[in-house]
């Protein structure tokens, strides 16, 4: 079955240490996203991928890093400089590189919950 | 800019009821619209789109149909099933960005009681 896998389910992380979330997906997709959502709120954009070996931030960059080194592949680092990591982190993908209104939905992973002891 | 402003929850309904939820947007560029649904612990599930003006996105009896003139796309189940208590998001996504990226409205949650 194709789709988008993101592991661990639950993590849980000392304060000071950096983490790193898993997320693959089988679609072919060309493009990649990390959001985070925090209790009872909408999604924001952390970083993004459109092609191999190149990303841009999104709208809460500051203290997460990621790389694309395969087109499968997207992980995502939180590091010990994001000051309130606690969270529930979605990964997502998106077929296609053109603006065209055929393939610009995304499609979800089932989420990482994070969890800073 | 974009933004995505739908109607803050809880909506809670009895079972066979009724269930509209409001959406309005604002837009750069001509967007598409969405609606995703997430149940408990779990990711975003697309559940209808439109992509252009007058479109009627459908799924599971859920309905949206995209009004430019007064910028909504507002979603609609005739009869609601406990099943359907999710969490409610309604997004944008204007084709010439250079993500191609969601706007997210702040979601809505549905309650359907037995």
């Amino acid at each position: 079955d194709g789709g988008i896998t993101q592991s661990p389910k639950y993590l849980f992380r000392k304060e000071g240490q950096n983490v790193t979330l898993s997320c693959e997906q089988n679609l072919n997709h060309d493009a990649m996203y990390w959001y985070r959502q925090d209790p009872g709120q909408g999604l924001r954009l952390i970083y993004y991928s459109q092609i191999v070996n190149d990303f841009q931030k999104g709208d809460i960059a500051e203290g997460y890093s990621v790389s694309r080194e395969k087109k499968e592949s997207f992980p995502l680092t939180v590091t010990s400089a994001q000051k309130n990591p606690t969270a529930f982190y979605l990964c997502a993908s998106r077929k296609g590189l053109a603006a065209s209104s055929s393939y610009n939905e995304q499609f979800f992973g089932p989420g990482t919950r994070l969890t800073v002891l | 800019g974009n933004s995505v402003t739908q109607m803050e929850g809880p909506v809670t309904l009895s079972e066979e009821a009724f269930l509209t939820i409001n959406c309005t947007y604002t837009a750069t560029g001509y967007p598409s619209l969405f609606w995703y649904v997430q149940y408990p612990g779990e990711g975003l599930q697309l559940l209808l789109k439109a992509t252009k003006a007058d479109d009627k996105g459908s799924n599971k009896g859920f309905e949206a149909t995209y009004r430019k003139e007064t910028t909504s796309f507002h979603l609609e189940k005739g009869s609601v099933q406990v099943s359907d208590s999710a969490v409610y998001f309604c997004a944008l996504s204007v084709g010439d960005n250079a993500g191609n990226m969601l706007t997210f409205g702040g979601g809505t949650r549905l309650m359907v009681k037995p």
